[in-house]
């Protein structure tokens, strides 16, 4: 089966410029999650989706970071304005409905000048 | 509130010799743990998990774990060292009962010399 996708996977802007991360969770799976890994350090959850609703998002910054689930599949991530400290890999991850295990993406990397 | 620590940041081993990479987990009520595994530029893979049937976790690629509760333990071992198992290794501990919101370590980096 095809596993979750993420685009772009590299993006470079300047701060305060914005910037969007789209991902496909592998298919029939409800639950959805974005997490942000900055360099030297483990995944920390931003926020999780239950079809397209949010169940979590308490360590989002919501004043800068936005993300939907408008039909429970596809989902968008978005920073506006950006900040140097959040240059970062983000990644998608995606679980069937009450599973632990957790199915990750390749991640989008990115580098805020 | 649950947490784990990763106690070594790099590990250097050689190849045919065995792998100990060390967790300790913080959980106020009885966790879920996984060992995950990021090669340089690829997602993040599930290598094995426990869910509080045997104590004694095997996963892919020859790894295993052992669940020890008296120590709040869950280390990763592995007989024999192969190059590629180089990459790097976060042990993770469920947020919630539910056990679906995960909490990484800071990560353990393996390197295998020949």
């Amino acid at each position: 089966e095809a596993g979750v996708a993420q685009s772009p996977r590299y993006k470079i802007i300047e701060k305060r410029q914005s910037v969007a991360f789209w991902c496909n969770p592998i298919s029939g799976h409800a639950t959805l999650y974005w997490y942000q890994q900055i360099l030297g350090q483990g995944p920390k959850l931003l926020i999780q989706f239950q079809n397209n609703g949010v169940v979590d998002d308490s360590q989002l910054p919501k004043d800068r970071f936005s993300a939907e689930r408008l039909k429970g599949v596809d989902s968008t991530l978005k920073i506006q304005p950006a900040k140097l400290e959040d240059s970062a890999v983000y990644l998608c991850a995606s679980s069937t409905r009450g599973q632990e295990t957790q199915y990750f993406g390749p991640g989008t990397r990115l580098l805020v000048l | 509130a649950q947490s784990v620590t990763q106690l070594d940041s790099h590990v250097s081993v050689s190849e045919g010799t065995p792998v100990l990479l060390r967790c300790n987990y913080s959980s106020s009520y009885s966790p879920s743990l996984f060992w995950y595994v990021q090669h340089p530029n690829k997602g993040l893979q599930l290598l094995l998990k426990y869910t509080s049937a045997a104590t004694l976790v095997k996963g892919i690629n020859g790894f295993e774990a052992e669940f020890k509760k008296s120590e709040t333990s869950f280390h990763l071992t592995k007989p024999s060292a192969h190059m590629s198992d180089a990459a790097e290794y976060f042990c993770v501990v469920s947020h919630n009962q539910a056990g679906t919101a995960l909490i990484f370590g800071k990560g353990t980096t393996l390197s295998v010399s020949s």
